[in-house]
């Protein structure tokens, strides 16, 4: 399995331009994270996804965030209008979720992005 | 709000000697979980406990948990340079709550 899977992993972008960060889970997995990591705030929850519906999008920071999954293997995470506070790790995590919310969960490699 | 707090922020150990991280949470849980951080990389679930469990062990892992305590210990035994790296702690609760990740400790071995 090739695990989770993110794109780009690296954007720079100046202040202003549409960013989308693209996400693929793990194949079988039903649940969808994505995070943000910065020195300042650590690891961040943005949004999660039960079975492509947006369960908790409370750390959505304001209505410039925007998330989406389409189908079972694709999500996306987009920014509109960037700014440079966004400047951040973007990380997508997935799991299999039966009852419990509490299951393990796996890490893509992140999206380090910069906004100028 | 930070579910579980992660104590020391940071140690710095000598190749061999073993590495003890806290972690303390503040509800009931349904498991904790810890997880391993390198730089510039996702993070990678290491060992998960129940909370009906108070003593796990992976290879030179060993986790305990104190429920009374509301709080866990991951320990390193023999600790190697590619050690190095940020350990968290997530709490996993019943019902419809995602894990809940502390800020993490960086672990710095040196060879």
């Amino acid at each position: 399995d090739a695990g989770v899977i993110q794109s780009p992993r690296h954007e720079v972008t100046e202040m202003g331009q549409e960013v989308t960060l693209r996400c693929k889970p793990i194949s079988g997995h039903n649940s969808l994270f994505w995070y943000r990591q910065t020195m300042m705030r650590g690891l961040e929850l943005l949004i999660y996804f039960n079975n492509n519906v947006p369960i908790d999008d409370s750390g959505m920071p304001e209505d410039r965030f925007s998330a989406k999954m389409p189908n079972a293997s694709f999500s996306t995470l987009k920014i509109q209008p960037s700014e440079p506070r966004d400047s951040a790790v973007y990380f997508c995590a997935s799991s299999f979720t039966r009852d419990s919310r509490g299951d393990t969960q796996y890490f893509g490699p992140g999206t380090r992005l910069t906004v100028l | 709000s930070q579910q579980g707090e992660e104590d020391p922020q940071a140690l710095s150990i000598q190749e061999g000697e073993n590495a003890t991280m806290n972690c303390s949470y503040k509800t009931s849980i349904n498991n904790l979980q810890w997880y391993r951080q390198n730089s510039g990389r996702g993070l990678v679930h290491l060992i998960l406990i129940r909370s009906n469990e108070r003593e796990k062990h992976s290879g030179r892992l060993r986790v305990t948990l104190d429920t009374s305590k509301k709080s866990s210990s991951l320990l390193i035994t023999a600790s190697r340079a590619a050690d190095t790296a940020s350990y968290f702690c997530a709490t996993g609760k019943l019902g419809n709550t995602p894990l809940v990740f502390g800020k993490g400790t960086r672990l710095s071995v040196i060879a």
